[in-house]
């Protein structure tokens, strides 16, 4: 099956540090989605993004398909973006939309 | 406001019991999903539904059961047959589960299941 690599696994950033997140995938897809879950165990949607460029406040997401990777860029970091980013994929040739999700990176935002 | 709502947040079984965790969406999505995810891992599938009274295994589906008698309830009941429950359960919904349908999913709170 399709496999989904994130890094790096955790990070740790001063507040105001920008920082980028990398998900490498194996096969094509027809979905590809970010979440940030918080430290309640909360999933949130961040983009929804199988291919191109979006941006939402200090947040940016850019997949390339062709070369299978997608990167989260978290400008001017809050602690309030402290959590767990996970990567999510689904349709890789397969006939349903099952996601696949990466094991994470563990972003820690200090003041 | 429309959205997915699981409960309970947290649950507590003796060995051997069976227990039902809810997932209930006023999305009016077709498709909806349970996941697992354990500490320090990503969600696991453990069953989806792409519409009413059908539904597939997922990657981990050994111990588990559904049912999706109605579009916006799809309950999960984790059996005594399942080894390990201890784990965070998530349930998901989409507009449709097809490759092609390329929409997203979106998340429930989660249910916390604990052995006693």
């Amino acid at each position: 099956g399709i496999q989904v690599e994130q890094s790096p696994p955790d990070l740790i950033l001063q507040e105001g540090a920008n920082s980028t997140l990398r998900c490498n995938f194996s096969d094509s897809v027809n979905n590809l989605q970010w979440f940030h879950q918080n430290p309640w165990g909360q999933l949130i949607n961040l983009f929804y993004i199988p291919s191109g460029t979006k941006q939402n406040g200090r947040l940016s997401a850019t997949t390339v398909a062709t070369e299978r990777y997608s990167l989260l860029y978290i400008s001017s970091s809050q602690t309030t973006d402290s959590g767990v980013y996970f990567c999510a994929v689904g349709g890789g040739g397969g006939a349903t939309n099952k996601l696949i999700f990466g094991t994470g990176t563990l972003l820690a935002v200090q003041p | 406001d429309g959205g997915i709502t699981q409960s309970p947040k947290y649950l507590f079984r003796k060995e051997g019991q069976n227990v039902t965790l809810s997932c209930e969406q006023n999305l009016n999505h077709d498709a909806m999903y349970w996941y697992r995810q354990d500490p320090g891992q990503g969600l696991r599938l453990i069953y989806y539904s792409q519409i009413v009274n059908d539904f597939q295994k997922g990657d981990i589906a050994e111990g588990y059961s559904v049912s999706r008698e109605k579009k916006e309830s799809f309950p999960l009941t984790v059996t005594s047959a399942q080894k390990n429950p201890t784990a965070f359960y998530l349930c998901a919904s989409s507009i449709g589960a097809g490759a092609r349908d390329n929409q997203p999913q979106h998340f429930g709170d989660g249910t916390r299941l604990s052995i006693l």
